[in-house]
């Protein structure tokens, strides 16, 4: 069991908008702006698609972004596209010096 | 362009020791004050880190791994390695090496990665 916690799927309608949440505790996530969101398709290495809550790294997409309440940490897709389609980790840095992520967010565009 | 490439045996038998390295191309670790890290992927399943080294040698490493992991740096080489000892078929996975975007911090921003490279633990 991943000690972040991410809904098992999400589904939306192209140009929709939807939010994936991660949950952790005050040890994790509610503890340090140090949160990253990946995008990772079948068969492919995860990118990175933002940084320290909402930062996005050079080159990803404005449609996403992310924040963060308390002990929960969201991705937000804007404007869904069939190429969104794809699995989405969380991660967190933790109190222990160490580094967690979630279970995974799988993403179907209807 | 940073590059990281996986290698080592794509099969292992239960009990031996699992050994991967991460070739970095296009900057050099020692000149370079980041930290570089091993994900893992089990089929089917989610990512889990394994550990992170810093260019100095300091390692940090997942709690439920830390006794059989063993993360090493060779600046001479330019890559660093992963060693896992006493594996078992829980092992097998798709193994990743990783660079965080941010220098000198042990973040959870992993920016580039290698292409991954399966393991499998079986006799």
């Amino acid at each position: 069991q991943s000690a972040l916690t991410q809904p098992a799927s999400v589904s939306g309608s192209p140009g929709q908008s939807l939010t994936i949440s991660c949950t952790g505790t005050s040890s994790d996530v509610g503890g340090y702006n140090y949160v990253s969101w990946y995008q990772q398709h079948p068969d492919k290495a995860p990118k990175l698609m933002i940084y320290d809550v909402s930062n996005r790294p050079s080159g990803v997409s404005n449609r996403f972004s992310g924040s963060k309440s308390g002990n929960t940490a969201s991705l937000t897709i804007s404007g869904l596209q069939a190429e969104d389609e794809a699995d989405y980790y969380c991660s967190s840095y933790t109190s222990s010096g160490t580094l967690e992520f979630g279970g995974g967010t799988k993403l179907t565009v209807l | 362009q940073l590059q990281l490439q996986e290698s080592g045996p794509g099969l292992v038998k239960p009990s031996e020791t699992l050994s991967l390295t991460c070739t970095v191309s296009g900057d050099s670790i020692s000149s370079s004050s980041y930290y570089w890290g091993w994900i893992r992927q089990p089929p089917g399943k989610g990512l889990e880190w394994i550990g992170s080294i810093y260019y100095t040698g300091s390692t940090h490493y997942n709690p439920s791994l830390k006794s059989r992991a063993t993360i090493s740096v060779d600046t001479s080489k330019n890559h660093f390695s992963l060693k896992m000892s006493s594996v078992t078929a829980a092992d097998t996975a798709v193994y990743y090496c990783a660079r965080v975007l941010e220098a000198a911090r042990l973040g959870p921003d992993f920016d580039y990665w290698g292409q991954g490279t399966l393991v499998t633990v079986s006799s």
